[in-house]
């Protein structure tokens, strides 16, 4: 069975400071793998994908992601955060028809 | 394309009422999911439609189900509200062959007194 770890709960940085939020996913299979945000009062919104290919993911709003194979990881990255990336980021893991979330990473950015 | 969409946006119920939400996918996708968001157990997954048939179900109680239309839009219903099922509650809609990649709409915000 598949599951998803997020190891962080809650990271606060300050802004215009790098950022690394991390994904941890267990699966016996290839899968394929998702970072979601959400910002208050709003769903959840694609963020980056990885289905196949190279292993850097770049997605929106400077984000980008690699995929690491042996270590079972998916972690998020920005090199600067701004204010308006105030959210919760999801790490998420699907295969076939299914796919399952992490418990959400609160990023807090300090002025 | 219009996004998901779901009314309506708030809701307050009473103990022991019963209430449907309803979701208008993306055209185009068949496949609709919903979740339950609380901020003691996060993003937890109901139920999806695939179809107008039930393709895979959460672990939620028989109070909670859904159906889904042959335009693809879905509804739950809740029966016999109790005050833990206060959350929002996402729909979220995919395209065949996508991977999974899921849209979610806006949800919507239940408060059960």
């Amino acid at each position: 069975a598949q599951s998803v770890t997020q190891l962080d709960s809650q990271v606060p940085v300050f802004e215009e400071a790098p950022v690394e939020l991390r994904c941890n996913y267990s699966s016996s299979v290839s899968v394929y793998l998702f970072w979601y945000v959400q910002y208050p009062n709003q769903g959840l919104q694609l963020l980056l994908k990885y289905l196949s290919g190279s292993t850097l993911v770049k997605g929106i709003n400077g984000f980008e992601a690699e995929f690491n194979k042996s270590q079972t990881s998916f972690h998020l990255r920005k090199p600067s955060v701004h204010i308006s990336d105030t959210a919760e980021y999801f790490c998420a893991v699907a295969r076939d028809d299914k796919i399952i979330f992490g418990k959400g990473t609160r990023l807090h950015i300090l002025p | 394309k219009a996004g998901v969409t779901q009314t309506p946006r708030y809701l307050i119920k009473t103990r022991g009422q019963q209430v449907t939400l309803s979701c208008s996918p993306i055209s185009g996708h068949r496949s609709v999911s919903w979740y339950q968001q609380t901020p003691g157990q996060g993003l937890q997954f109901l139920f999806e439609y695939f179809s107008e048939t039930q393709r895979n179900k959460g672990n939620f109680p028989g109070r909670f189900s859904g159906r889904q239309f042959s335009n693809s839009r879905s509804e739950m219903n809740v029966s016999t509200l109790e005050l833990g099922d206060s959350a929002l509650y996402l729909c979220a809609s995919s395209f065949p062959g996508t991977r999974r990649e899921q849209y979610f709409g806006p949800g919507t915000r239940l408060t059960v007194t």
